[in-house]
């Protein structure tokens, strides 16, 4: 069956120190892949879109890759501050994926002043 | 602000009620996406309208439609309530038939069902 796979345990990080999310996905073939932040009880907010074949993709502090062949995507959020603590969803979209986007179960993160 | 305009925000209703939830996606977006978010589990697809038109269904239950009226705001109509049904409920809009660009996610309607 086709599976989204974000590690559920929130990560901790230091204020100013790069945290990098994981996403894996098993049994999709998708076009493109999309990072979103989550805030609690409010609409998921769009970060970036990477295409399949696209390697990596930036957007001032964040950066995304896409490994097509290891079926996993990277987030990575530089010079970390507090403001940046969400959870952070991936989701897989196009061919197999349907005319929907699938989304993981996001990961959590805290970033200590 | 995502321009999309979700209403009401809260809703608090019983079991075995009927409820509508209603979404105004962003001016010139042609596509309306409805998700589920429960606490125990992430976001859901429920279904997809594009200009009107059906695209996609996820694991919506037959209890549960939707449609997109011609000005392109969307419904989603939940029917013979479960106390499961309580959730977050999300609508999103972007401007083709699939999420090959951006979308943009209202601000969500929380169903209660007590």
């Amino acid at each position: 069956s086709q599976k989204i796979e974000q590690n559920s345990e929130a990560l901790n990080i230091q204020e100013g120190k790069t945290a990098t999310l994981t996403c894996n996905y098993t049994n999709y073939s998708p076009a493109y892949l999309q990072w979103y932040r989550q805030d609690p009880g409010r609409g998921p907010v769009f970060l970036l879109l990477i295409r399949e074949n696209e390697k990596e993709k930036r957007k001032e502090r964040l950066k995304v890759t896409f490994d097509t062949t290891l079926k996993q995507s990277l987030f990575h959020i530089t010079a970390s501050q507090p403001a940046d603590s969400a959870t952070y969803l991936c989701a897989l979209g196009g061919y197999n994926a349907g005319n929907m986007l699938t989304f993981g179960g996001g990961t959590r993160l805290m970033v200590k002043p | 602000d995502s321009g999309v305009t979700q209403t009401p925000k809260h809703l608090i209703t019983a079991t075995g009620q009927r409820v509508t939830l209603r979404c105004s996606p962003r001016s010139g977006d042609l596509s309306v996406y409805w998700y589920q978010q429960s606490l125990d589990q992430g976001l859901q697809f429920l279904i997809h309208y594009y200009n009107g038109e059906e695209r996609a269904k996820g694991n919506i239950l037959e209890r549960f439609s939707a449609q997109q009226f011609p000005d392109l705001h969307s419904e989603l109509n939940l029917s013979s309530l479960e106390l499961g049904d309580s959730a977050l409920y999300f609508c999103a809009s972007s401007v083709g038939p699939d999420f090959n660009t951006e979308a943009f996610f209202g601000q969500g309607t929380r169903l209660t069902v007590v």
